[in-house]
């Protein structure tokens, strides 16, 4: 039973160009969570989405960010034009259930942005 | 907003020793709490996680941890760890979303390093 799958695991940009990062949650699971983990911070919360609808973007940049999950295909974390202070870990984890009724994300093994 | 404290950023112990890594939180409400394990290369892992009932929680590998509600605590513990228990471990808080979904809020992460 494949795991959350995350591509590319390594992903190296220039200031100023696109970097998208893909995102295939747990089979049977249609919530889809992005982290975001910067050296020595803990993950912080960016993004949550059910199939084609964003329902919490609280812990999102307001501008270059955005994020889809559309009904066919994967979660897409897509950041443009970026910067240096982009180089992050980028960790995408899914959930089966909506609600607190177990309250567990299951994690990607993140993508890890590079921007020179 | 919740939050999540994690005193200790980098733990160094030799095997057979016993350990404690510190975690509290503020949230006003109901919380459920988890520590996760992330070993190197690879995705973070659900050691345990407490929703109600008993505040002591066992988890996999040997590991434990004691909800108290008073101290707003919520401690790791391992009685005797082993080389193999060296990775980065996170305490997280769950806060329901106003749109459902489970929103983890973590720490800033407790490397530990066990020596032979």
């Amino acid at each position: 039973n494949a795991g959350v799958m995350q591509n590319p695991r390594h992903l190296v940009r220039r200031r100023g160009q696109e970097a998208r990062l893909r995102c295939s949650p747990m089979k049977g699971h249609s919530h889809v969570y992005w982290y975001r983990q910067l050296p020595e911070e803990g993950l912080k919360f960016m993004v949550y989405l059910q199939k084609e609808n964003i329902i919490d973007e609280s812990g999102m940049p307001k501008e270059r960010f955005s994020a889809e999950f559309p009904k066919e295909g994967p979660s897409i974390l897509r950041i443009q034009q970026v910067v240096r202070g982009d180089s992050a870990a980028y960790f995408c984890a899914s959930s089966q259930t909506q609600g607190t009724s177990t309250g567990e994300l299951f994690f990607g093994e993140g993508s890890r942005l590079t921007v020179l | 907003a919740q939050s999540v404290s994690q005193h200790n950023h980098h733990v160094i112990l030799s095997e057979a020793a016993s350990l404690e890594l510190g975690c509290n939180y503020s949230y006003g409400g109901t919380v459920n709490l988890f520590w996760y394990v992330q070993y190197p290369g690879q995705h973070l892992q659900l050691l345990l996680k407490y929703f109600s009932g008993d505040p002591l929680v066992k988890g996999i590998k040997g590991f434990e941890a004691e909800f108290i509600k008073s101290k707003f605590s919520f401690n790791l513990r391992k009685p005797s760890v082993q080389w193999s228990d060296t990775a980065e471990y996170f305490c997280a808080v769950n806060a329901p979303l106003t749109g459902g979904g489970n929103k983890l809020t973590f720490g800033t992460g407790t490397q530990l390093k066990v020596e032979l």
